[in-house]
Order: structure tokens, then sequence, then C-alpha cells
């Protein structure tokens, strides 16, 4: 089944520590994409990726680090969380303009 | 970037047809139209697009005027599951980058 695949779904860290969330595809889709969704806000890009170690920043990019080392995985790190980083994220991938974006489930982060 | 405007809520009886309008009224001649929804806090999920012809899938169909600046997508038989938050996006291309700059969408409640 083709899937995005988001660990972990919830997450409750404290300020300061250092965490991974990772995403996974099986679609050998090029294109990876980091999203965050905060309330009246609506999904906010933090950072995608066209390929293989190319990786570029979206719109929301501080606080945030992403590495592409293999097609199939694009982990979102978070070296020093805060409180406002506190959110819901989303990871996409798609396999080339014009088709439709394929979401993960999401993981709900919490930072105290 | 064609920005969208949706109306924030509307009802459906179970059953009915669910039109769901989008105005971009800026839309450029190359930007096409996605339809997405999200069903309680889960990851998007694609359901249609389309640049200027009307177009059909199994999920919907999606109407876009002759000037371009307004699409309805149409939910045939609405039913329970299709309560969520649907997103009228136009697809923004920056070198590369098929970033989806979701708004607030509109809440379609379907009411047994």
């Amino acid at each position: 089944e083709a899937q995005v695949t988001q660990n972990p779904r919830y997450l409750i860290t404290v300020t300061g520590k250092k965490l991974t969330v990772t995403c996974s595809q099986n679609m050998n889709h090029e294109y990876m994409s980091w999203y965050r969704q905060d309330p009246g806000l609506g999904l906010r890009q933090i950072y995608y990726s066209m390929n293989v170690e190319v990786t570029d920043k979206g719109d929301v990019p501080e606080g945030y680090k992403v590495s592409r080392k293999e097609k199939r995985n694009f982990p979102l790190i978070l070296e020093s969380p805060s409180p406002n980083q506190t959110s819901l994220y989303f990871c996409a991938s798609k396999v080339q303009t014009d088709t439709e974006a394929f979401f993960g489930q999401g993981t709900r982060l919490t930072v105290v | 970037d064609a920005k969208t405007t949706q109306p924030p809520s509307m009802d459906c009886a179970e059953g009915r047809a669910a039109n769901l309008p989008c105005n971009h009224s800026t839309i450029s001649g190359n930007e096409y139209v996605y339809w997405y929804r999200q069903i309680h806090s889960q990851g998007p999920q694609y359901i249609i697009h389309g640049l200027k012809n009307n177009e059909t899938n199994e999920m919907a169909s999606l109407i876009i005027t002759e000037d371009r600046k307004s699409s309805t997508l149409i939910l045939p038989h609405a039913t329970l599951r299709d309560t969520a938050v649907y997103y009228c996006i136009v697809r923004v291309s920056n070198f590369g980058n098929e970033k989806l700059t979701f708004g607030t969408g509109t809440r379609l409640t379907i009411i047994p």
C-alpha cells in the first residue's frame, strides 16, 4: 500500500531536548516536504527536498533541520525544541509537478 | 501567488450533492486549482485538480468558470464520512518547490 509513515504520532518533550520525527515513503517519490499546522494559520511549509541530498527552506524553517540521505526518508530534527514549536506536523511526498501530494498521518508534538 | 477565498463553513444533508465554492480571482494562466480535504486532524487528502476544463474522478467533480476566477467542488452524494475541512489551493511553484499553500478552508458538515 502506498503510504507516508511518520513516527511518532504523539510526542511530549521538554524544552531543549533534541528530538527527531521520522518520515518514510514507499512510493519512490523524489519530492518530500514538512509542514506544520497551527490553529488559524493553516499548514505552513518548513523544509522541502527535491531529491537525495537536495534540501531547501520553506516558509518557517527557523529551529528545524532536515536531511535527505536516502530517497525514502526525510527526518525532521529539532535540535533545541521550544514551546512555540508545539504543533501538528505533517510530512508529504509527491513524484512530480501537477500530481497529488501524499501526506502522512501527522505527529502531534508538545514542548513543555 | 494567487489567493483563494472560501466560506468558513457549510452544511449539507446526507445523500445530497455538496457544492463547495472557491474564489481565486487573481489566478494566473498556468496555475492549477487543487482541492484537498482534511478529516479530523488527519493528513490532508488529495481530491482533484484542474486547469481550465471541468474534471471528474471517483471522488468528486471540479467545475472551473470560463474566466478561471472561481471554481466549485461537487461531492455528488455526500456521506457522513465526507465531513471534513476542504481546502481550495492554487499551486505555487518557486524554482521547483511544489509548495501547497493551505488557507483556512471550508468546514463541511454532513447532516444525517
